[in-house]
């Protein structure tokens, strides 16, 4: 597709429940990005892969969260036993690019999927 | 570690008056700054981004930004704001000893009044 492309767009969750993101990212992009957007802060980090390989996972907050990319093209977020302070936007980003320090790469963002946990 | 601070919550313009979005950085070393604006119910769109080379940097929609190493700032500027640039915007740095992760600042939103 033309850009990043998420789902749900919305999701409300029992605390509890299990959720699972979906991010299609753009064709061919070989880094892909997911973040979270509290209320009102700045996209914070989760995890970085490179393809399928997770190469970085240092910003997921508990390991309730768990995210792949089995084929190197789309990534699953999943969220077990959700809680109220998971209401969140979830952005997942790509690039076409690898990340070895040229930094000439920019990410593109998807709309992102707004969770709230009840 | 990286970090970003966009003082300002809120900018209030007139449309046609010049704006301005203050963004400071700390990074340990030369650092890659990025504008990205989020309109409602949308994405992160990148606007523009320093890697190297001019200071001045041009964009998107007209906007362009400063870098500025001893003031450790990159704020954005576009000479005559519309009404249709109000929304939320966000600075964000990379250091390129750890590649790949953007850190944000809290955001900023501009509301451009006609």
């Amino acid at each position: 597709g033309a850009g990043v492309s998420q789902s749900p767009r919305y999701k409300v969750a029992k605390r509890g429940q299990d959720v699972a993101l979906r991010c299609d990212p753009i064709s061919g992009h070989v880094s892909l990005f997911w973040y979270q957007q509290a209320l009102g802060q700045g996209p914070e980090f989760l995890t970085y892969f490179q393809n399928e390989a997770q190469l970085d996972k240092s910003g997921l907050p508990s390991d309730r969260f768990f995210a792949e990319r089995p084929e190197g093209s789309v990534s699953t977020l999943k969220i077990q036993r959700t809680q109220q302070e998971d209401s969140a936007v979830y952005l997942c980003a790509s690039s076409l690019g690898t990340w070895t320090g040229a930094g000439n790469t920019e990410a593109f963002f998807g709309q992102g999927t707004r969770l709230t946990v009840v | 570690a990286q970090s970003v601070a966009q003082p300002e919550d809120q900018v209030n313009v007139a449309e046609g008056n010049p704006l301005t979005v203050k963004c400071t950085y700390s990074v340990s070393g030369n650092p890659y700054l990025f504008w990205y604006v989020q309109y409602p119910n949308r994405g992160l769109q990148f606007l523009l981004k320093y890697i190297t080379g001019d200071n001045l940097v041009k964009g998107s929609y007209g906007f362009e930004a400063e870098f500025n190493k001893s003031q450790t700032s990159f704020h954005l500027k576009k000479p005559s704001a519309l009404v249709s640039d109000s929304a939320l915007y966000f600075c964000a740095v990379r250091d390129p000893s750890n590649d790949y992760k953007l850190s944000f600042g809290a955001g900023t939103t501009v509301t451009v009044r006609a």
